[in-house]
């Protein structure tokens, strides 16, 4: 697609309901990132693909958090047994490649899930 | 590890004026990148300048222009006839430059932003 597409825009749920949420990155772009951003806080890192490589979770904050790109192209952020500290806004971003230097370097974001847990 | 600092909270600009977003960052790496990104509320992150660090001509893109000072670690925004579409959160991000070295290296690390007012 022309951009990189998150859903759903909203979502409000229970605390201790598992949540899904969904981005589609540009195509052909093979890296992907998850950020959290919560209110008045910068971007926090979450998760990375790179193509077939083992993505790099070093950024989940627990094991509540987990996600995966399938096909090397949509990925899904599953949050189990929501917090109300998880309530954020998360964002997608992908970009050509995570490790060619040139043009490369640049992350095309999302609009992001905003998550409320109540 | 990186760490980017915005200083400023908050901001505001009349329009048609000229403001200066302050960034700051500490690393022990000499090749990297260096990004402002704006944030309006529509939420959408949108890429407003990149610098890389091995050059040494500041960046510009229209009204935007940055002032890189790599010996001080500094990475400052002006922006030039604000305009009230520049009303948003801008944000500072530091990324490393490839080979990258071990995990998360090469994501981007951001400050925590800064707000910025446009009075018409």
């Amino acid at each position: 697609g022309a951009g990189v597409s998150q859903s759903p825009s909203n979502k409000v749920t229970e605390k201790g309901k598992d949540v899904e949420l969904r981005c589609d990155p540009i195509s052909g772009h093979t890296a992907l990132y998850w950020y959290r951003q919560s209110l008045g806080q910068g971007l926090e890192f979450l998760i990375y693909f790179q193509g077939n490589s083992a993505p790099d979770k070093s950024g989940l904050p627990s094991d509540r958090f987990s996600a995966e790109r399938t096909g090397g192209s949509v990925s899904t952020l599953t949050i189990q047994r929501t917090q109300q500290e998880d309530s954020a806004v998360y964002l997608c971003a992908s970009s050509p490649s995570g490790t060619v230097r040139s043009g490369a370097n640049v992350l095309t974001f999302g609009a992001g899930s905003r998550l409320t847990v109540l | 590890a990186q760490t980017v600092t915005q200083s400023q909270p908050e901001m505001s600009v009349q329009e048609a004026e000229t403001v200066t977003l302050s960034c700051t960052y500490d690393t022990s790496e000499s090749d990297y990148y260096l990004f402002w990104y704006k944030q309006p509320p529509s939420r959408q992150m949108i890429l407003v300048i990149r610098q890389e660090a091995y050059k040494q001509q500041n960046a510009t893109e229209n009204r935007f222009s940055v002032n890189f000072q790599k010996a001080a670690k500094s990475f400052s925004l002006k922006i030039s006839d604000s305009q009230l579409g520049d009303a948003a959160m801008y944000f500072c991000a530091y990324r490393s430059a490839p080979p990258y070295s071990g995990a998360g290296s090469y994501q981007l690390t951001f400050g925590k932003g800064t707000k910025l007012s446009v009075i018409p």
